[in-house]
């Protein structure tokens, strides 16, 4: 089955720098790969989500890149602000399964 | 909110017993897929529903089962309860389950606690 690993496990940033969040896979036929943002008992959200014809997307302050070549995709947020403290965890699915593959998560902590 | 809506909100049960988590997906979207998440822990996939049919299966033990009724809305049964079945228990749903790359949306989630 797929396997998907998510580093790093912690990640601080100081208020305004950028984070960065990056997630390997391992099954060459997986192309939709999504991102969700989880806060403290909340539900997870998605925030921003890729398909394997593309190299990158983008939405305000949150960016996604793939390298489909190297099997991983990445995480950018800029312009870091408190609220965006919470564990981000990556996702890998596989067109015909609709098993969603999550990664182990992130805790990413704003320092203001 | 997502639209995906789960009952009840919190449930605090003891070892031995069974219970019923509800899931009613969006409108319009045919898949259901529960997931479970335990303390400090990642979402671990437990078994998919579409349009009435087991679709996929994840790590769920054979004390749990689940089922998708007519109108779409999905129970998940957990039965013979342990210490560590306390978690919480997250539903999402997708327009559709076949062979598509759908976004999976995610309910607010159960918390169960098993005392």
């Amino acid at each position: 089955g797929e396997n998907v690993e998510q580093h790093p496990s912690t990640l601080s940033v100081q208020e305004g720098d950028s984070a960065v969040i990056k997630c390997t896979y391992s099954d060459s036929a997986s192309n939709y790969f999504p991102w969700y943002k989880q806060e403290l008992g909340k539900r997870p959200q998605l925030i921003i989500d890729i398909r394997s014809n593309v190299g990158e997307k983008k939405d305000q302050r949150i960016a996604v890149t793939l390298n489909k070549t190297a099997k991983h995709f990445s995480l950018h947020i800029t312009e870091t602000q408190p609220e965006d403290s919470a564990v981000y965890f990556c996702a890998v699915n596989n067109f015909g399964n609709e098993k969603l593959t999550f990664g182990t998560g992130t805790r990413l902590t704003i320092i203001p | 909110d997502s639209g995906v809506t789960q009952t009840p909100k919190h449930l605090i049960t003891a070892t031995g017993q069974r219970v019923t988590l509800r899931c009613s997906p969006r409108s319009g979207d045919l898949s259901v897929y529960w997931y479970q998440q335990s303390l400090d822990q990642g979402l671990q996939f437990l078994i998919q529903y579409y349009n009435g049919e087991e679709r996929a299966k994840g790590n769920i033990l054979e004390r749990f089962s689940a089922q998708q009724f007519p109108d779409l809305h999905s129970e998940l049964n957990l039965s013979s309860l342990e210490l560590g079945d306390s978690a919480l228990y997250f539903c999402a749903s997708s327009v559709s389950g076949r062979g598509s790359t759908d976004t999976q949306y995610f309910g607010p989630g159960t918390r169960l606690t098993v005392l």
